[in-house]
């Protein structure tokens, strides 16, 4: 299947500190990625998708000031938690589709990101 | 009304027996729907993808769809130590992957 990587898969930061969060697609290329974030024993709530040139669309609740997205070339989006505080600790995982699948919808993920906020 | 919505869990099950999994969706115009697989700490990975009504079978598991009912099931057979995990429901609904909360599975050696 396809392959998306995702880097750094842990980071621990000091509060008020910015993180970015790199999402890869390795073997396609993907005008869309998606966002999301796991909290623990919670499933996967879609943050925002990422959209190749142009600006991301980020989901209810989701402040997109605090969470800054670029998607600058077909194979790479970023997420920039800003001003990180404790309440951002999460698993951040990134998301692609690969317009080669056999499954139609199906999204690839990366490994996740951990963040952890002192 | 949530988007997807699975029973609640957890579930265990003794090694051997069948692990049943169940996921209702709201929009009735959903046409993909996926079972993925979740183990502590990692992201989640594809196991059953299923388009039509009906039953499709890959191995030990086992998914099923019944639209009129807005209704998804996942059969996982002769249950595996392995096999324990948290099983995310996931609906496409408009351009979006939507997820049940998971189900976590436990099977007892």
């Amino acid at each position: 299947g396809a392959v998306v990587s995702q880097h750094p898969s842990w980071v621990i930061c000091k509060s008020g500190t910015s993180v970015k969060i790199e999402c890869r697609s390795l073997d396609f290329q993907a005008t869309t990625m998606f966002w999301y974030r796991q909290f623990p024993k919670q499933s996967l709530m879609l943050m925002a998708t990422s959209n190749e040139g142009s600006k991301a669309t980020y989901e209810q609740g989701v402040e997109k000031d605090k969470f800054l997205i670029n998607h600058a070339s077909l194979t790479l989006s970023t997420l920039t938690v800003t001003s990180a505080h404790p309440e951002d600790s999460s698993f951040y995982i990134c998301s692609a589709r690969d317009p080669g699948s056999k499954n139609t919808g199906e999204l690839f993920f990366g490994e996740g990101s951990r963040l952890t906020v002192l | 009304q949530k988007e997807v919505e699975q029973n609640s869990g957890p579930l265990s099950v003794p090694e051997g027996a069948i692990a049943s999994l169940n996921c209702t969706y709201s929009d009735r115009g959903s046409q993909s729907f996926f079972w993925y697989r979740q183990y502590s700490g990692k992201s989640p990975e594809l196991i059953m993808s299923i388009y039509s009504n009906g039953d499709k079978e890959d191995g030990r598991f086992t998914a099923q769809l019944n639209k009129a009912s807005q209704y998804v099931s996942l059969l996982i057979r002769d249950s595996q130590p392995s096999d324990s995990a948290t099983y995310l429901c996931a609906v496409n609904i408009g351009y979006k992957l939507s997820f049940g909360a998971g189900t976590t599975v436990t099977v007892r050696a």
